[in-house]
């Protein structure tokens, strides 16, 4: 089983649209969790960031961790077109010397105006 | 600005001929990382570095090498033993305070001629 998985899509979607991208893992020491955005032949952005379970909100996106089912969610209300990218989810352990981040394959999404 | 440079944007490699991909942050970040990204695969890490003048092999290491002479500066070379090296590469930096969470470049695209 991979330590993290993640829908390749493709999703399309209307203008308008709510957007729902999920991840699941294995591991159930990872403790923070980030959703990048990367557009064509650019370098991943950072979304959101999320620190154990719950949700976060941050304009039209909202995170949700939940750790006893290891399912991480990225809510998109109101899609536009600008928005039309591949979204990476990522995460990390707790603390220690390890920084190293376990990605997703990424969900490619396309917003149709 | 504060960020992450790397250089070149496009990045074109001989048969036989080593190469080398700069990345320069200003962010004052301990860790350093580098990844490879092809089309279906997400990203795949090729080394990393915590502090100066130490680095970690990643999970595709081979036909790779890196230096970590300054905080600032994570050059990565591609020998000729990499067989096939055309590919989407990524910077990435973060910081100890913020475990995990990382910053991107815009990456490099090298491909074989």
């Amino acid at each position: 089983q991979k330590e993290v998985e993640q829908d390749p899509g493709p999703l399309s979607v209307p203008e308008g649209a709510i957007v729902s991208l999920n991840c699941t893992y294995s591991n159930s020491a990872f403790q923070y969790f980030m959703w990048y955005r990367q557009y064509s032949r650019k370098g991943p952005e950072l979304l959101m960031y999320t620190y154990s379970s719950g949700n976060k909100e941050d304009g039209r996106f909202t995170a949700q961790v939940d750790k006893s089912s290891k399912y991480i969610s990225l809510f998109i209300r109101d899609s536009q077109p600008s928005d039309s990218a591949t979204y990476l989810c990522a995460m990390s352990y707790s603390g220690g010397s390890n920084y190293k981040l376990t990605f997703g394959k990424g969900t490619l999404l396309t917003v149709n105006p | 600005d504060g960020g992450i440079t790397q250089s070149p944007k496009y990045l074109f490699r001989k048969e036989g001929q080593n190469v080398t991909l700069s990345c320069e942050q200003n962010l004052n970040h301990d860790a350093m990382y580098w990844y490879r990204q092809d089309p279906g695969q997400g990203l795949r890490l090729i080394y990393y570095s915590q502090i100066v003048n130490d680095f970690q092999k990643g999970d595709i290491a081979e036909g790779y090498s890196v230096s970590r002479e300054k905080k600032e500066s994570f050059p990565l070379t591609v020998t000729s033993a990499q067989k096939n090296p055309t590919a989407f590469y990524l910077c990435a930096s973060s910081s100890r305070a913020r475990s995990g969470i990382q910053y991107f470049g815009a990456g490099t695209r090298l491909s074989v001629l």
